[in-house]
């Protein structure tokens, strides 16, 4: 019964590989989002959706591309690792509008 | 866009004595201020929000305080336990961002026993 669920929770890769992350939501909230978190634990907003639209698309190398199947579901691919790339990445839900985002427990990349 | 700015960045305090978050935010736009928890490998939880035609919320031993002039909320915990050693997120959002929250830098708090 968790609410947003993140897989995988731990993520040990090469620089150069690809990998996804798939995050998937049951609360039936509109809008997710990934946020990166990095080694001093800022969280920075990456992409967010809206019922399958991207409303939010910030500053991110391309080599990260989002998608979203359905408004339950929002995943994160990324093209050829780099080791800067390491980071806790975040899956959010709301519903759009002022309302806080509850959180998936996270997916820890590391690059090597 | 939005910058919010969190002070201090770690806080220390004795078990039972009260501890103060305080967060500045520059979009007068803004209009809803969440406060989120987050413990050691955990994922951030939310613990009290509060919107901008409110000054004060209080939920048992935290409370928020906002004010809109000076753009500054802050979060007070009252009577400090061990596990209340987190480290806390303030932010901010407003409708026309696209629900987006931007979020301070975090203040990591110790409760010493």
């Amino acid at each position: 019964d968790t609410a947003v669920s993140q897989t995988p929770k731990y993520l040990v890769t090469q620089m150069g590989n690809d990998k996804s992350i798939k995050c998937e939501q049951n609360l039936g909230h509109d809008t997710m989002y990934w946020y990166k978190q990095d080694s001093k634990k800022f969280l920075k907003i990456m992409f967010s959706y809206n019922n399958k639209e991207l409303i939010i698309n910030e500053t991110v190398p391309n080599r990260f591309s989002p998608k979203s199947p359905d408004k339950a579901h929002l995943n994160l691919h990324i093209n050829s690792l780099e080791l800067g790339d390491s980071a806790v990445y975040f899956c959010a839900s709301s519903l759009l509008g002022d309302y806080g985002y509850t959180f998936g427990s996270g997916t820890r990349l590391t690059v090597v | 866009g939005e910058n919010v700015e969190q002070h201090p960045s770690t806080l220390s305090v004795q078990e039972g004595d009260s501890a103060v978050i305080k967060c500045t935010y520059s979009d007068s736009a803004s209009n809803y201020f969440p406060w989120y928890k987050q413990e050691l490998g955990k994922r951030p939880q939310l613990i009290i929000d509060i919107r901008s035609n409110v000054g004060e919320k209080k939920d048992q031993r935290i409370a928020v305080t906002l004010n809109k002039t000076a753009k500054h909320f802050s979060l007070h915990i009252t009577e400090t336990q061990p596990e209340d050693s987190a480290v806390y997120f303030c932010a901010a959002s407003q409708k026309t961002s696209g629900s987006r929250l931007t979020f301070g830098e975090g203040t990591q708090l110790t409760v010493n026993p």
